[in-house]
């Protein structure tokens, strides 16, 4: 059974630049959460879709945005990118996202975003 | 606010050593508490804790939540280098889990 995936792996983006970045679940798991991860700050909430629809959101600018595919694919977009907007950003699946089972989320390796 | 606080923020020992490492937390619709061990990209899931007083084992790693005083221990018993990570500690609320800073743990040979 293949992982959480994301694409890309790394990426050095500008800024004022845009940048989208994808996350596909594990196969049947309809919930994708995002988590950004710095140093000082550990592992925020983004936003957490199922079946295509936003069910939660963390306290970040509109800037950052997302959504979700049919096919349970997600995808982030983070707009006027900002030195501070670097950071390793981390997508995780689950079946529902609530009270999942014993294994709570299953999270993919990664987006290392660097904006210079 | 929704908060989860780790401690200690850091810690180093030798192999064999037993540690405590400590979660608190303020999380509105409590649901449960997971523990990760984060040591390259992808945390990796632990434990999943959502009775008070039961404690849940795995090999060397035990952890337990009491849910009225609102804080979870994970243990290490004789400790290995390869226990060297960041070990996460969050909470579930609706919809989204609240992450402590983590606790880095170095375990020298």
């Amino acid at each position: 059974k293949a992982g959480v995936t994301q694409t890309p792996r790394y990426l050095i983006k500008t800024r004022g630049q845009q940048v989208t970045l994808s996350c596909s679940p594990i196969s049947g798991h309809r919930s994708v959460s995002w988590y950004q991860q710095t140093p000082g700050q550990g592992l925020q909430f983004l936003f957490e879709y199922f079946s295509e629809t936003q069910r939660n959101k963390g306290n970040f600018p509109g800037r950052f945005s997302g959504r979700q595919f049919s096919n349970s694919r997600s995808e982030m977009n983070v707009s006027t990118l900002e030195l501070g907007d670097s950071a390793l950003y981390l997508c995780a699946s689950s079946s529902s996202g609530q009270r999942t089972s014993n294994y709570g989320y299953t999270f993919g390796s990664g987006t290392r975003l660097t904006v210079v | 606010e929704d908060k989860v606080v780790q401690s200690p923020l850091s810690l180093v020992v030798h192999e064999g050593d037993t540690v405590t490492l400590n979660c608190s937390y303020e999380v509105t619709n409590f649901r449960s508490l997971l523990w990760y061990k984060q040591e390259k990209k992808a945390p990796t899931f632990l434990f999943m804790l959502t009775s008070s007083g039961i404690e849940k084992k795995s090999g060397r790693l035990s952890s337990i939540l009491d849910k009225k005083e609102l804080f979870s221990i994970l243990n290490i018993t004789a400790t290995q280098t390869g226990d060297s990570a960041v070990y996460l500690c969050a909470v579930e609320g609706t919809y989204k889990y609240i992450f402590g800073t983590g606790t880095r743990l170095k375990v020298l040979a």
